[in-house]
């Protein structure tokens, strides 16, 4: 199975503070992506690091890339109650055919 | 931006009858879209990938003739699942995309319950 492994599969922080998750995937790649699911809906793209990139930011996330470990991390700052939510890295492998590979998810939990 | 239209949201069928879901690209072209499948507290995973005009190519251990897939337009495609039955209850996503490099945008999920 092409499936990357994210952990930790569950967190718990208290608003205000950082947050990371990991990713591990196997194969060469052509990007990498982060999305989050909020619960039993649909799935919203958050960021997209290209292989050649080693870090991206966006807003309050700060993704990086390390193709030598085959590895990702997802920082989200100054968390938020509204953050809590499912998040998941996809690969788009190469020879994949574009097609996205779902790692198994982080559950973020942000209290107040 | 790119918006897919996902529907129904939720369908409950009985065993033995078959369920269609229709995914739709509003503001583009959609060259290729996904099918995926997602179990409670689990991640999603692809089940077929359909190309317009195109056969779908399923993935390993997806059957085909379960999970009937048609994407006859640039802006539709649709997932039949027939004969379903209780195993078959699921979370069903699509995404839809034109070229890689505009990403791919996701419809927002049939959840299917078969009584």
């Amino acid at each position: 199975s092409q499936q990357g492994e994210e952990d930790p599969q569950a967190l718990s922080i208290q608003e205000g503070e950082n947050a990371t998750m990991n990713c591990s995937y196997k194969t060469s790649i052509n990007n990498l992506q982060w999305y989050r699911q909020n619960s039993g809906r649909g799935l919203v793209h958050l960021i997209l690091i290209r292989s050649n990139e080693r870090e991206k930011h966006s807003g309050r996330l700060r993704v990086t890339l390390d193709t030598s470990k085959k590895s990702s991390s997802l920082l989200i700052t100054a968390s938020r109650a509204a953050d809590t939510a499912s998040y998941f890295c996809a690969t788009d492998f190469t020879g994949g055919g574009n097609k996205l590979t779902f790692g198994t998810g982080t559950q973020l939990k942000v209290e107040l | 931006g790119a918006v897919v239209s996902q529907h129904p949201s939720w369908v409950i069928c009985k065993s033995g009858t078959s369920v269609k879901i229709e995914c739709r690209s509003l503001d583009f072209q959609a060259t290729t879209m996904f099918w995926y499948r997602q179990f409670p507290k689990q991640s999603l995973m692809l089940m077929a990938t359909s190309n317009e005009g195109s056969k779908a190519t399923y993935e390993q251990g997806v059957e085909k003739d379960k999970f009937l897939i048609n994407h006859a337009s640039l802006t539709l495609s649709t997932l039949t699942v027939t004969s379903a039955h209780p195993e078959d209850s699921s979370f069903y996503i699509c995404s839809a995309t034109r070229t890689v490099n505009y990403g791919y945008t996701f419809g927002s999920g049939t959840r299917l319950t078969v009584v």
